[in-house]
């Protein structure tokens, strides 16, 4: 069975600084992983993916995810936090050997980035 | 850009009520999602289809129904609203893997 966790609620960074945001997965197959990011009062905005390649996944507003096979994670990372990166960050997966269409989502990691 | 539209951003209906959330997305996209989200439970999947007329059941596909007459349409019904279904519902588009979202329904049921 297909499951995503994010292990922290909430991270707390001072703008200027590096931010991580944390995901480790499970899936039988080969995972095809996503972060999203969410806006008070919107809907969620694709940020990035990994489906095969590098390891190292470039995507938008500067943020980067590293795929870890060995340790199932695929970790959010911005080498310098903006106030405006304050928002509600969610990983997903789906296993991309299966055809399923189903997708698994995280419960959640809210970025708050201190000025 | 992908648009995904929702026809509500607020819902408000009594217990009993049939309702009805409508999401429509312009980019052709074959696969379409219907998701409701929750504090400290994230997006969890109702049903979702990848053709018209067919349709799969997600993780909590108890108490709800789609419709998908249309390629570009996907409906949500609420067979008779309870207060539990008080949520965030969040409908998706995809062609292959990236999924774009509409701005959300957050309905309340009393």
């Amino acid at each position: 069975a297909q499951s995503v966790a994010q292990p922290e609620d909430q991270v707390n960074v001072a703008e200027g600084n590096p931010l991580t945001v944390k995901c480790t997965y499970s899936v039988s197959g080969n995972p095809y992983l996503f972060w999203y990011v969410q806006y008070p009062n919107r809907g969620l905005q694709f940020l990035l993916k990994y489906i095969t390649g590098d390891n190292l996944v470039k995507g938008s507003y500067g943020f980067e995810a590293e795929f870890n096979k060995s340790q199932t994670s695929f970790h959010l990372k911005k080498p310098s936090a903006l106030v405006s990166d304050s928002a509600l960050y969610f990983c997903a997966v789906r296993d991309g050997a299966s055809g399923t269409y189903k997708y698994i989502f995280g419960t959640g990691t809210r970025l708050k980035v201190l000025a | 850009d992908v648009k995904v539209t929702q026809s509500s951003r607020y819902l408000v209906k009594r217990t009993g009520e049939k309702v009805f959330l409508e999401c429509v997305q312009d980019m052709d996209h074959e696969n379409m999602f219907w998701y409701r989200q929750d504090p400290g439970l994230g997006l969890r999947l109702i049903y979702f289809s990848y053709d018209v007329k067919m349709k799969e059941k997600g993780d909590i596909p108890e108490g709800y129904s789609v419709s998908r007459e249309k390629k570009e349409r996907f409906s949500l019904i609420l067979e008779s609203a309870s207060t539990n279904q008080t949520s965030m519902y969040l409908c998706a588009s995809s062609l292959w893997v990236e999924q774009y979202f509409g701005p959300g329904t957050r309905l309340t049921v009393t």
